[in-house]
């Protein structure tokens, strides 16, 4: 069982680099997500595709964000002119949707540190 | 609108004790309820899961949680904690009328005494 997995796992660039990381979810999932999370918060929600198409993203995703899922399988976010504040850690989650239940499978984060 | 009221930032308790996390929810509709954990530097994992069947809910780890709509509560508890317990848990809500997004709390630091 390979469950969600994240690359690169730990992230450091300069401020004004661009990122990018990739998440492969579990294969049957045809749903994924982007969180941030910070230290001592919970997630918070940043986009989800549903397939190859993003259905939703948040305000927190500013125009410098870009995420995109090619042929519904991997996807990637990006971060352009990366800034101090982009510090975090960013996770990937996946779920295949039936009735009401929405249950997400989350993979290890990449930490990113922007120095 | 839903929300998702975790009700104490930590809690400390003994090594062999009871644990109780408290989570209180606003709901429109009839939610789902989960819990997460996440070990430091960990991902987050599933705990448990509420879907409208049976209200007590059993979850991995010896952990269960009981789905009171009377009180809006899902209580996570375990009857005696263990030293590994110790993480990060968050309370978390999904509806039909947010698409199913997760709404989640702001997390209970459990800590083990020895």
């Amino acid at each position: 069982d390979t469950g969600v997995s994240q690359n690169p796992r730990h992230k450091i660039t300069k401020r004004g680099q661009n990122v990018t990381f990739r998440c492969d979810p579990i294969s049957e999932h045809n749903r994924l997500y982007w969180y941030r999370q910070t230290l001592g918060q919970g997630p918070e929600f940043l986009t989800y595709f549903q397939n190859e198409a993003q259905l939703e993203k948040s305000r927190l995703l500013s125009d410098r964000f870009s995420a995109e899922r090619p042929k519904g399988s991997f996807s990637t976010l990006e971060i352009q002119r990366t800034e101090q504040g982009d510090s975090a850690m960013y996770l990937c989650a996946s779920s295949f949707r039936r009735g009401g239940l929405n249950e997400q499978y989350f993979g290890p984060g990449t930490r990113l540190t922007v120095t | 609108a839903q929300s998702v009221t975790q009700l104490d930032s930590h809690v400390s308790v003994s090594e062999g004790t009871p644990v109780l996390l408290r989570c209180n929810y606003s709901s429109s509709y009839s939610p789902s309820l989960f819990w997460y954990v996440q070990h430091p530097n960990k991902g987050l994992q599933l705990l448990l899961k509420y879907t409208s069947a049976a209200t007590l809910v059993k979850g991995i780890n010896g952990f269960e949680a009981e789905f009171k709509k009377s009180e809006t509560s899902f209580h996570l508890t375990k009857p005696s904690a263990h030293m590994s317990d110790a993480a990060e848990y968050f309370c978390v809500v999904s509806e039909v009328d947010s698409n199913y997004q997760l709404i989640w709390g702001a997390g209970t630091k459990l800590i083990i005494k020895p």
